[in-house]
């Protein structure tokens, strides 16, 4: 079946340094990925998405890098925040190219 | 434009009751789908109803209905609710089969 999974539950960094989250999906078909921001309280806020043909994408202070070969999508955030702080859900396209399967989330903690 | 407006923000139930749970999408957009979110759990989908039809649905329980009406508002019914249904339960809804856009959830605690 299909299944997208996080590889690291919790990742903490310091204020100021760089952030990779990273992501591991099981369907090859699929061709369409995204990447949610979900702070405390809120509903999951779009980051950046990706298609199948493309290898990399940036954004503000984002960039998200997709290896199809070992199907890998990772988020890289630059200059981590206080603000960053949230847990990132990866979230890949389904078979019938319609729904979204998310993955368990990284909660992402910004230290002083 | 406005967001994706979920109302109510919580509610507290007991077991057996039912609750109905209600979002208004973006303007324009005809899809809205619906998640389920447990503490530990990622989002699990639930349904997605495009122009009033149901187009996909999740693994979940008939307790678990929806509907769509003609301005695409959705509203989602859990009967004979159950402990485990504790949870926050989110809508989205988007353009073609492009991006979700999510609101802030309703979170329903049943005791």
């Amino acid at each position: 079946g299909e299944s997208v999974g996080l590889h690291l539950p919790t990742l903490s960094v310091q204020e100021g340094d760089n952030s990779i989250i990273n992501c591991a999906y099981s369907n090859s078909a699929s061709d369409y990925f995204i990447w949610y921001k979900q702070e405390s309280g809120k509903g999951p806020q779009f980051i950046i998405d990706i298609r199948s043909n493309m290898d990399k994408r940036q954004g503000q202070r984002v960039t998200v890098l997709l290896n199809k070969t070992v199907k890998h999508l990772s988020l890289q955030i630059a200059a981590t925040q206080p603000g960053d702080s949230a847990v990132y859900f990866c979230a890949e396209m389904d078979n019938y190219g319609q729904n979204f399967v998310f993955g368990p989330g990284t909660r992402l903690s910004v230290l002083p | 434009k406005a967001g994706v407006t979920q109302t109510p923000r919580y509610l507290i139930k007991t077991r057996g009751q039912q609750v109905t749970l209600s979002c208004s999408p973006i303007s324009g957009h005809r899809s809205v789908s619906w998640y389920q979110q447990t503490p530990g759990q990622g989002l699990q989908f639930l349904f997605e109803y495009f122009s009033e039809t149901q187009r996909n649905k999740g693994n979940f329980p008939g307790r678990f209905s929806g509907r769509q009406f003609s301005n695409s508002r959705s509203e989602m019914n859990v009967s004979t609710l159950e402990l485990g249904d504790s949870a926050l339960y989110l809508c989205a809804s988007r353009e073609n089969n492009e991006k979700l856009f999510f609101g802030s959830g309703t979170q329903l605690s049943v005791l």
